[in-house]
């Protein structure tokens, strides 16, 4: 899997998009780029994955620049429920691969 | 989506004791099943994948008789933990993934506090 640097923590203001930033350049063109929260004490929350093109779901967007070296997840419309910490993998695309290996993330706070 | 169930959500037993958690996949099938450990502030390790009708593979450093897994049906793995100690006090979470909706999306349980005292 390939190694993902986040920064360790940002704050965002209530109604403002959350942009959540990751490096992980030494993915390879197999590898999907995976988004997940964890609300504290709380198991992972799936957000969305991306493989080249740009993704959007109810949740958020997930912008994969075009040399693929770095994505950021966009959160539209912040609110405090979105607090959390936001963790960045990549992931092969082969299905036997279920294996998910956790960094240390980005504690996104959001400011009343 | 895909729905990943854990029981107890927290649970506190005596030193020597052992302590059983449960991952139920509720309205799908899983073949295989993965165990992580969270330690306060700190990321989620993975311990070891479980393999329905087979044996657990763990990762390095986890020992396979303390954390006994098993996976006897496709839709529920178990994590023993076995003689716990203090220091096994922890979160535990399992993941699954649905293969039935074809996709490639892994979803998590709600996790389990184990305290030791």
């Amino acid at each position: 899997d390939a190694k993902t640097t986040q920064p360790t923590s940002m704050d965002c203001a209530e109604g403002r998009a959350a942009n959540l930033p990751c490096n992980h350049s030494t993915i390879s063109g197999n590898e999907y780029v995976y988004w997940y929260r964890q609300i504290h004490s709380q198991g992972p929350q799936y957000i969305i994955h991306g493989l080249k093109n740009n993704e959007t779901n109810e949740m958020a967007s997930l912008i994969i620049t075009e040399d693929r070296k770095s994505s950021t997840l966009i959160l539209p419309h912040a609110t405090l429920r979105d607090t959390a910490v936001y963790y960045c993998i990549g992931r092969p695309t082969n299905f036997g691969n279920e294996k998910l290996t956790f960094g240390t993330g980005t504690r996104l706070t959001i400011i009343p | 989506g895909a729905v990943v169930s854990q029981h107890p959500s927290w649970v506190i037993c005596k030193s020597g004791t052992s302590v059983k958690i449960e991952c139920r996949s509720l309205d799908f099938q899983a073949t295989t099943m993965f165990w992580y450990r969270q330690f306060p502030k700190q990321s989620l390790m993975l311990m070891a994948t479980s393999n329905e009708g087979s044996k657990a593979t763990y990762e390095q450093g986890v020992e396979k008789d303390k954390f006994l897994i098993n996976h006897a049906s496709l839709t529920l793995s178990t994590l023993t933990v076995t003689s716990a100690h203090p220091e096994d006090s922890s979160f535990y979470i399992c993941s699954a993934r649905d293969r039935q909706l074809g996709g490639n999306t892994i979803y998590f349980g709600e996790g389990s506090w184990l305290t030791v005292v």
